[in-house]
């Protein structure tokens, strides 16, 4: 059972380019978040998305795009990288099922360190 | 103004001795307040979750204690162990999918 997995693990990249950085889970969960994470500040959440082909901001989603064309990707873009972006990306899944309903658990991935020179 | 903030930045202790770590919140009503730890390079793991209603939860030596009424919770780790090193967030959940992370602890054991 792989869970959740991010690629790039690693990425270093120029002002200007565009990045993407893949989110993938094999649970089938409804819900996938992105949040960065930065020195000094606790995880902030980008963008989330409840099911397929249905996204929302979150705190801080100047910058980014997301799409969901398929409930297992939840891929993240920056298309037009700055330094401020340079940060610990993570992404997330739950499922508010009724066993978790509850508590909502979220599962977050191994992260992405991104570089932006 | 951080809704969540936590004390102290970081810490340092010995194999074996017993800390305790702090979160204060301003967020309120929430559902559910969790303490998470995060291993170096790794994404963040759920450790305890308690209710509005609960006052303290267990998960080995780990034991999260809540005080509604002081809108204080902390996070007391037994007996310390190598692999207890990593940053402890105390995570405050509002309503259903929206969580506020505190900054985090940052715990060194040292042998």
């Amino acid at each position: 059972d792989a869970g959740i997995t991010q690629s790039p693990r690693y990425k270093i990249t120029e002002t200007g380019r565009q990045v993407t950085l893949m989110c993938h889970q094999t649970w089938s969960h409804s819900y996938m978040f992105w949040y960065r994470q930065d020195l000094g500040h606790g995880l902030r959440l980008i963008y989330y998305s409840a099911a397929a082909d249905i996204t929302d901001k979150g705190e801080v989603p100047d910058g980014y795009v997301v799409s969901r064309s398929k409930t297992e990707n939840f891929p993240l873009t920056l298309e037009s990288a700055t330094r401020s972006q340079t940060s610990v990306y993570f992404c997330a899944s739950s499922d508010p099922s009724d066993r978790d309903r509850k508590y909502n658990e979220q599962f977050f991935g191994p992260g992405t360190r991104l570089t932006v020179l | 103004k951080n809704q969540v903030e936590q004390s102290p930045q970081s810490l340092i202790i010995l194999e074996g001795k017993n800390c305790t770590l702090q979160c204060n919140y301003t967020v309120s009503p929430f559902s559910n307040l969790r303490w998470y730890k995060q291993d170096t390079g790794r994404g963040p793991v759920s450790l305890t979750i308690m209710t509005f209603s609960e006052n303290t939860k267990s998960n080995g030596r780990y034991t999260a204690t809540l005080d509604a009424d002081t809108k204080q919770s902390s996070l007391h780790i037994t007996a310390s162990q190598l692999s207890d090193s990593a940053s402890y967030i105390c995570v405050v959940v509002l309503y259903g999918q929206n969580f506020v992370f505190g900054p985090g602890t940052r715990l060194s054991v040292l042998p």
